[in-house]
């Protein structure tokens, strides 16, 4: 299947500063990229979805100015948690599908994200 | 918006037994029904999915089956092994690449 690639897997922060999480398609066009959020033992929290080029879609009740995403390209995508604070500690993931050849979502391997 | 229960949250069994995880869903909408494995610390894999146009899947010891009118589907694992052991989500869309709503997820320990 096709990869999808995130980085960094483990990031610990101070409170207050930023912290960038990539996800790139290794293999395909990611026309459009997903940002979930999982807490310990819960499941998938879609975030916001991206389309290349265009702004992000956030889900309700996300603040777009805290999880800022960029996707400017057909293979990156970037998750900015700004001013990090200890309860956007989580486990986040990525996916992306091409959507020019209709395919499914592929998964990141999630960034596990501690705010100290 | 879709809503999708998962149960049971847990399951255990013997090595060798059946496995069987149930979901349901609300969107008469929805049409793909992934199913992931998602281990410790990674991200969820892909591990079988069907869409609205088929009753039934197989794939080697996995199998999901799904009944539209009643807006349910379930993951079968025959023959578990060790190996197996892990989160099992399902998830519910519009469509193959649109966003998914995940059920709750089950975690299933298959015990040698």
């Amino acid at each position: 299947g096709a990869v999808v690639s995130q980085h960094p897997s483990r990031v610990i922060c101070k409170s207050g500063t930023s912290v960038k999480i990539e996800c790139r398609s290794l293999d395909f066009q990611a026309t459009t990229m997903f940002w979930y959020r999982q807490f310990p033992k819960k499941s998938l929290m879609l975030m916001a979805t991206s389309n290349e080029g265009s702004k992000a879609t956030y889900e309700q009740g996300v603040e777009k100015d805290k999880f800022l995403i960029n996707h400017a390209s057909l293979t990156l995508s970037t998750l900015t948690v700004t001013s990090a604070h200890p309860e956007d500690s989580s486990f986040y993931i990525c996916s992306a599908r091409d959507r020019v050849q209709n395919t499914e979502a592929f998964f990141g391997q999630g960034t596990r994200l501690t705010v100290v | 918006g879709e809503n999708v229960e998962q149960h049971p949250s847990t399951l255990s069994v013997q090595e060798g037994d059946s496995a069987v995880i149930k979901c349901t869903y609300s969107d008469s909408a929805s049409n793909y029904f992934p199913w992931y494995k998602q281990e410790l610390g990674k991200g969820p894999q892909l591990i079988i999915d069907i869409r609205s146009n088929v009753g039934e899947k197989k794939d080697q010891r996995i199998a999901v089956t799904l009944n539209k009118t009643a807006k349910h589907f379930s993951l079968h694992i025959t023959e578990t092994q060790p190996e197996d052991s892990a989160v099992y989500f399902c998830a519910a869309s519009m469509g193959a690449g649109n966003k998914l709503t995940f059920g709750g997820g089950t975690r299933v320990l298959v015990k040698p």
